[in-house]
């Protein structure tokens, strides 16, 4: 299996929107519409953000959001905060049982 | 709330079985229809799935590590465990543990264990 392709970072300022792409194939993201989102800050865990492409754990604030076109998800931070910043991953089902295909992860700066 | 624990070795020499231990609070194992899984990250890189065990016991894993890996559980502890054989230094990494719902994702994180290969 091959891993997901996230651009390695993305930048943006404080209050504005930044869209993080998670691009895979038609045999995991373009399949199925069970994409998620985690936020790990250095040392930390990761945190579920966002599930089943576009929907927010209770306690994820609406800032963030999450949508599909054919292979390539994509996680979208509005009104962006310094807390925001972190390393983001990507994640698909890809059928058969395989829960884990992640992405690389990408690296948001608030400057 | 579910709370996982990860345990377990944290120095493992090369060729050698590396061992660890997920303990689970706020869910029974055997009961919750949840995948128990692990995951891990090297230091500095992203994150890889190694296999989860279902509450019915069915197991499945990464296929780039199906022949190293070995997850199970111990209901009466509440507990499941990870075994990889054969270790090499490319195997250090911080290992989670994780819950996986229905909805696919993973849910809920143990706080993570670093594990090093090296003799």
């Amino acid at each position: 299996q091959s891993a997901l392709t996230q651009p390695p970072s993305a930048s943006g300022s404080p209050g504005q929107s930044v869209t993080i792409s998670c691009t895979g194939t038609s045999s995991d993201v373009g399949a199925y519409n069970f994409v998620s989102w985690y936020q790990q800050h250095p040392g930390k865990a990761p945190k579920l953000m966002i599930y089943e492409v576009n929907k927010r754990p209770s306690g994820v604030p609406d800032r963030f959001s999450g949508s599909k076109s054919g292979n390539t998800a994509s996680l979208t931070v509005s009104g962006l905060q310094a807390e925001d910043e972190a390393d983001y991953y990507c994640n698909s089902y890809a059928g058969t049982n395989n829960l884990g295909v992640f992405g690389g992860g990408t690296k948001l700066t608030v400057l | 709330q579910v709370q996982l624990q990860e345990s377990g070795p944290g120095l493992v020499k090369p060729s050698q079985t590396l061992s660890l231990t997920c303990t689970v609070s706020g869910d029974s194992i055997s009961s919750s229809n949840n995948y128990w899984s692990w995951i891990r990250q090297p230091p500095g890189k992203g994150l890889e799935w190694i296999g989860y065990i279902y509450y019915s016991g069915s197991t499945f894993y990464n296929p780039s590590l199906k022949s190293r890996v070995t997850i199970s559980a111990d209901t009466s502890k509440n507990q499941f465990s990870l075994k990889l054989s054969s270790v090499t230094a490319a195997d250090t990494a911080v290992y989670y543990c994780a819950t996986v719902g229905d909805n696919i994702s993973f849910e809920y994180w143990g706080q993570g264990t670093l594990v090093t290969v090296s003799s």
